[in-house]
């Protein structure tokens, strides 16, 4: 089945620099892959999500790109604010319903 | 549009103790699942239904009952609860056009003692 790897598990940046988290996975056949934003004590919020028809995606300050033929993807945050302190999960799926979560990467902005 | 919405908040249990944590969507949403977070960790799909009727297990099914006797409700049952199963339990659902991702409800923080 598909397995979801997500790296790294702790990322620490100065405020206003970039920040850069990756996925891979598994099985080719994935076709949708969505971003989540978990801040503490909070549910997990979609942020930004892309197809396999698509290699960029951006929403003001974020970013999803695709590499279909590494099978990865990653998550690009510009300019980086303390508001952008959470958890960020990666998910893949293969045109279900079924979502194949990363083990999620906390994002700690410094000021 | 209330999206999802989970019942109680939050939950103490004696060990042995059964209860039904709610969960309800006005999104007419064909799929809907039950997830688990444990502290310091990802998410951990317990069961799952893509319709009215239709209910299946995922990766932590045991020790968890759900039905699904209408496209709004999926209640989550916990048969005899156990230390093992304080969590914090989170419901989603989604629409089969895919033009979204999965919508959370605010979660359960539930503890067995």
């Amino acid at each position: 089945g598909e397995n979801v790897e997500q790296h790294p598990s702790t990322l620490s940046v100065q405020e206003g620099d970039s920040a850069v988290i990756k996925c891979t996975y598994s099985d080719s056949a994935s076709n949708y892959f969505p971003w989540y934003k978990q801040e503490l004590g909070k549910r997990p919020q979609l942020i930004i999500d892309i197809r396999s028809n698509v290699g960029e995606k951006k929403d003001q300050r974020i970013a999803v790109t695709l590499n279909k033929t590494a099978k990865h993807f990653s998550l690009h945050i510009t300019e980086t604010q303390p508001e952008d302190s959470a958890v960020y999960f990666c998910a893949a799926s293969m045109d279900n319903y079924q979502l194949i979560w990363g083990a999620g990467t906390k994002l700690i902005i410094k000021p | 549009n209330a999206g999802v919405t989970q019942t109680p908040k939050f939950q103490v249990l004696k060990t042995g103790q059964s209860m039904t944590l709610q969960c309800a969507q006005d999104m007419n949403h064909e799929y809907m699942s039950w997830y688990r977070q444990d502290p310091g960790m990802g998410l951990r799909l317990i069961h799952y239904s893509v319709g009215a009727g239709i209910t299946d297990q995922g990766e932590v099914p045991n020790g968890y009952n759900v039905s699904r006797s209408t496209t709004e409700d999926f209640p989550l049952r916990l048969l005899s609860a156990a230390p093992s199963q304080t969590s914090v339990y989170f419901c989603a659902s989604r629409s089969f056009n895919r033009e979204h991702g999965y919508t959370f409800g605010s979660g359960t923080r539930l503890t067995v003692v």
